[in-house]
């Protein structure tokens, strides 16, 4: 069953070091999200990505964060200069069209120190 | 602004017994609801989707949730717990399948033997 993955599992990174998480969406997806959990919260959304551009974005999407998708498999979220409050699991999902499941993956743990 | 409650943050169930998990939204249009599941370690897997049409849902797992309008509630229902089914339950509503996604803040669910 095709599923979306995301790499690494678990990251961790100094204060103010820049991190790329990266997900590989499931391959006829059109749709891409990113999502984060910081611990004992709830899932907030971050951006939305759509036909090689941001389609929306949350008040916590700042400058500080980026989505790129690389190449025809792969989709980025860029946080450039990570603060300790960044730590959060990230989550990437994505789907075939608007009003279709949206499959997430297994979600990458960050920890700024 | 759109939100979503669930006001029990762990229930224990004993296995075999019934379930109902609790959700209540505020949405200024028509709502797209859903319902995903956490286990440890694991990815959002979704269990079931309300867009439209027939208010009462089925879902994978044997789960099925009623779409309230009157009450804003989604909850989910399943009429016999497995042990397999302790894991951590969110609600969320949105525009659609994948986007803007609101969370609830998840139900932990433990079945006892």
């Amino acid at each position: 069953e095709p599923e979306v993955t995301q790499t690494p599992s678990h990251q961790v990174t100094q204060m103010g070091q820049e991190v790329i998480l990266r997900c590989v969406p499931i391959s006829n997806h059109l749709y891409f999200y990113w999502y984060r959990q910081i611990l004992g919260q709830k899932v907030e959304f971050l951006v939305s990505f759509y036909n090689n551009e941001i389609s929306e974005k949350s008040e916590i999407f700042d400058d500080q964060f980026s989505v790129e998708r690389p190449d025809g498999s792969n989709f980025t979220l860029k946080i450039r200069s990570t603060k300790l409050e960044d730590s959060a699991m990230y989550f990437c999902a994505s789907n075939r069209g608007a009003n279709t499941e949206a499959f997430f993956g297994q979600g990458t743990r960050l920890t700024v120190v | 602004a759109q939100s979503v409650t669930q006001p029990d943050i762990h229930i224990t169930v004993s296995e075999g017994a019934s379930l109902e998990l609790r959700c209540n939204y505020s949405y200024g249009a028509t709502p797209y609801l859903f319902w995903y599941v956490q286990s440890p370690g694991q990815g959002l897997q979704l269990l079931l989707k309300y867009f439209s049409g027939d208010t009462l849902v089925q879902g994978i797992k044997g789960f099925e949730a009623e779409f309230k309008r009157s009450q804003s509630s989604f909850n989910l229902r399943k009429p016999s717990v497995h042990w397999s089914d302790a894991a951590e339950y969110f609600c969320a509503v949105g525009p659609d399948a994948g986007n803007m996604l609101t969370f609830g803040g998840g139900t932990r669910l433990m079945v006892k033997p």
